[in-house]
């Protein structure tokens, strides 16, 4: 069965970091694109950031509001996917999810349980 | 970015009941539009792709129409796990958008 957990979340204040992780399992990890989506609390989804699998150079996109301050990465020895989160906001309050993303067809086809990530002071 | 509208917003319904919601794309996205379902404490699930292609294991009274601009997801009777809410998404073009989500409730 396919498995995806987040791990990494917690309190963190404004400006801090912090670095999720999604440990994958049940399907080939380097054969999918992954992606991290968010909920605020109460909100609705918001799309992250994605990598592409290895056959497309490990590529990577943002949506605006965490360009430049959010990394995607993965190490596919160990079936993992990363978000490194810098110079946080408040408004980066959310659970950040993972989920894959099969090639050819839609995205999200499952998903993690997600992790909290509270920026506070 | 695309801007992906939602109507109703919200909506109560009655086990058995036809439902209907409707995501309209502020550009043409051809057919990469897909529907997930989200319940209260759980991840997002995701029930159709490509606009009507219903995801492994999905109940057969759950289907998707539509292409270009305009979309509907219509569960064709209502049963008591179907309350939940339910979003549309658009994966034509970076960056990738959500609309707001329909909360469809027990009357």
């Amino acid at each position: 069965d396919v498995q995806l957990v987040e791990s990494g979340g917690g309190l963190v204040q404004p400006g801090g970091s912090l670095r999720l992780s999604c440990a994958a399992s049940g399907f080939t990890f380097s054969d999918h694109h992954m992606d991290w989506v968010r909920q605020a609390p109460g909100k609705g989804l918001e799309w992250v950031g994605r990598i592409r699998e290895k056959g497309r150079g490990d590529t990577t996109e943002y949506a605006a509001s965490v360009k430049g301050r959010f990394t995607v990465s993965r190490d596919d020895s160990k079936n993992s996917l990363y978000l490194q989160m810098n110079s946080l906001k408040t408004e980066d309050t959310a659970v950040y999810y993972c989920a894959r993303s099969p090639l050819g067809r839609g995205p999200f086809d499952h998903w993690g349980q997600g992790t909290l990530v509270t920026v506070s002071s | 970015d695309i801007e992906m509208t939602q109507s109703p917003s919200s909506l109560s319904a009655s086990v058995g009941d036809r439902v209907t919601i409707t995501c309209r794309a502020s550009q043409d996205i051809k057919i990469n539009l897909a529907w997930f379902q989200q319940k209260p404490g759980e991840a997002p699930k995701s029930l159709i792709y490509a606009a009507s292609s219903l995801e492994s294991g999905v109940p057969s009274n759950f289907s998707g129409s539509g292409s270009g601009t305009e979309f509907s997801l219509t569960i064709s009777s209502l049963r008591p796990e179907d309350f939940a809410t339910y979003y549309c998404h658009q994966y034509k073009t970076y960056p990738f958008t959500f609309g707001p989500g329909t909360k469809v409730d027990i009357k």
